[in-house]
C-alpha cells in the first residue's frame, strides 16, 4: 500500500455540486496537507492540520473545508464546485522537517 | 517578488551532460531546503535534502549558499530519465513551520 492514499483518482462534477476528496496515510505523522497545482502557478496550500486537534487556512483557502477524522486521515471538501477549482490536487504529509511524502494526487473537473 | 524563485525553463540538454538549476528564497528565515522530482501528472517526489555542508547522492548534488539566499541542484551525467520538472522547497520558522515550494523547473534530456 501507499504511503499517502488519496481517491478519487480523477473526478468529474458539475457546478454547484459538494465533493469530497479522501486522504490517509501510513507514515504515523502529525502534520497534513492539502495543496492544489495548476499549470505555471505551482503547488499552493490550501489547508494544513498539525494534529487532528489542529486546523489551519492555507494561502487559497476559500470555498474549501477540511476535516481531520484521525491521524491518518484528512479530507478536503469543495462545498459548491466552480470550474475555477479545476485543478490537481495532493495530499501530503510531513515528519517533521524531514521533507514531504504526496498521495498520487486527484484530478478534478468542474464542468 | 515570490518567496521561492525558480528558473521555469525548459531546459534541453543531451544524455550525458551536467546541467544546474538555481531557486533563489527571500526569507532569511528559512530554516531548511529540499529538492523534489515531479513527472507529469504525477506526485512530487523529494529527491534530497540540502545541507549547509552540501551533499551528493550518486549524480546528484544539491548545495546552499545562505549568503547569496540560493540552492541548487547539480545532474551530472544526465540520463533520459531524468527528465521531469524540478522543484525546490524551503521551510521557514515564522514561530511554525511554513513550507513554500517553486513553481519548478522542467528539464527535458535528448538522445
Amino acid at each position: 500500500d501507499a504511503d499517502v492514499t488519496q481517491t478519487p483518482r480523477n473526478r468529474i462534477t458539475k457546478t454547484g455540486k459538494r465533493i469530497m476528496l479522501e486522504c490517509s496515510q501510513t507514515k504515523g505523522h502529525d502534520r497534513m496537507y492539502w495543496y492544489r497545482q495548476d499549470p505555471g502557478l505551482g503547488l499552493r496550500l490550501i489547508y494544513y492540520s498539525f494534529d487532528v486537534k489542529d486546523i489551519n487556512k492555507g494561502e487559497i483557502s476559500d470555498g474549501y473545508s477540511v476535516s481531520r477524522q484521525a491521524q491518518a486521515k484528512f479530507s478536503l471538501s469543495l462545498e459548491s464546485a466552480i470550474p475555477n477549482q479545476t485543478a490537481l490536487y495532493f495530499c501530503a504529509t510531513e515528519g517533521y522537517n524531514y521533507g514531504y511524502t504526496f498521495g498520487s494526487g486527484t484530478r478534478l473537473t468542474v464542468v | 517578488r515570490k518567496e521561492v524563485e525558480q528558473d521555469p525553463g525548459p531546459f534541453n540538454v543531451p544524455e550525458g551532460a551536467t546541467v544546474a538549476f538555481n531557486c533563489t528564497y527571500s526569507n532569511s528565515a528559512s530554516q531548511s531546503f529540499f529538492w523534489y522530482r515531479q513527472d507529469c501528472r504525477k506526485e512530487p517526489k523529494l529527491l534530497m535534502s540540502v545541507y549547509s555542508s552540501g551533499n551528493e547522492d550518486g549524480r546528484f548534488t544539491a548545495q546552499l549558499n545562505r549568503a547569496s539566499q540560493y540552492i541548487s541542484l547539480l545532474i551530472r551525467d544526465s540520463k533520459l530519465s531524468d527528465s521531469a520538472t524540478y522543484l525546490c522547497a524551503v521551510n521557514i520558522n515564522t514561530g511554525g513551520f511554513k513550507t513554500i515550494f517553486g513553481a519548478g523547473t522542467r528539464l527535458f534530456v535528448k538522445a
